[in-house]
């Protein structure tokens, strides 16, 4: 079936290095692609999206790139620092009819290596 | 500005049980969806509500039902509980359209 997924678990990041955490998805018409970062005991908080119609968004300290070629998704992370750990989700509208429908990926815990 | 707000926070229920919980959106949003969240998971998509209908749902079962009332707030039901509803219960909300949604930190359901 469709799903979006993760290549890694874990990624362990030495501070100030930079992360990339990335995401696979299946459904080539999916339109709009989210990324979220959940710390322990809280929801999902939004870090950037990104429109199917642009390859690359940046935001403060990160940036996300669209493969549409390859159905890719990557969040970058510059000069990670500790409250970056948490766990990071891509989320892919899959709705349908002008609905919107998101579903996530199982997710990839970033640990900041002081 | 209040984001979005759950209530309870915490619930322990035993199985056959029903069980309601509670969601505010964030001021300005007027759609709300529900997420179901296992233990090391990503959030599984339950259903969303728009205009006090349920536009859109995911794989669940009838079990699962909801509502959204004329001020936008929503509920979430769940009958005849089992073990594995067990789970953190996100809501989210967003603006009419392809906009990000906005989750609340859950309520964590403990189904003994």
């Amino acid at each position: 079936g469709e799903s979006v997924g993760l290549h890694l678990p874990t990624l362990s990041v030495q501070e100030g290095d930079n992360s990339i955490i990335n995401c696979a998805y299946s459904n080539s018409a999916s339109d709009y692609f989210i990324w979220y970062k959940q710390e322990s005991g809280k929801g999902p908080q939004f870090i950037i999206d990104i429109r199917s119609n642009m390859d690359k968004r940046q935001g403060q300290r990160v940036t996300v790139l669209l493969n549409k070629t390859v159905k890719h998704l990557s969040l970058q992370i510059a000069a990670t620092q500790p409250g970056d750990s948490a766990v990071y989700f891509c989320a892919e509208n899959r709705g349908t009819s002008g609905t919107y429908k998101y579903i996530f990926g199982t997710g990839t815990r970033l640990k900041v290596l002081a | 500005d209040a984001g979005v707000t759950q209530s309870p926070t915490h619930l322990i229920k035993t199985r056959g049980q029903q069980v309601t919980l509670r969601c505010s959106p964030k001021s300005g949003h007027d759609t709300v969806s529900w997420y179901q969240q296992a233990l090391g998971q990503g959030p599984q998509f339950i259903f969303q509500y728009y205009e006090e209908e349920e536009r859109q749902r995911g794989n669940f079962p009838d079990r699962f039902s909801g509502h959204q009332f004329p001020n936008y707030s929503s509920e979430l039901n769940v009958n005849a509980l089992l073990l594995g509803d067990s789970a953190l219960y996100l809501c989210a909300s967003s603006r009419t359209g392809n906009s990000p949604l906005h989750f609340g930190n859950g309520t964590r359901l403990t189904v003994t």
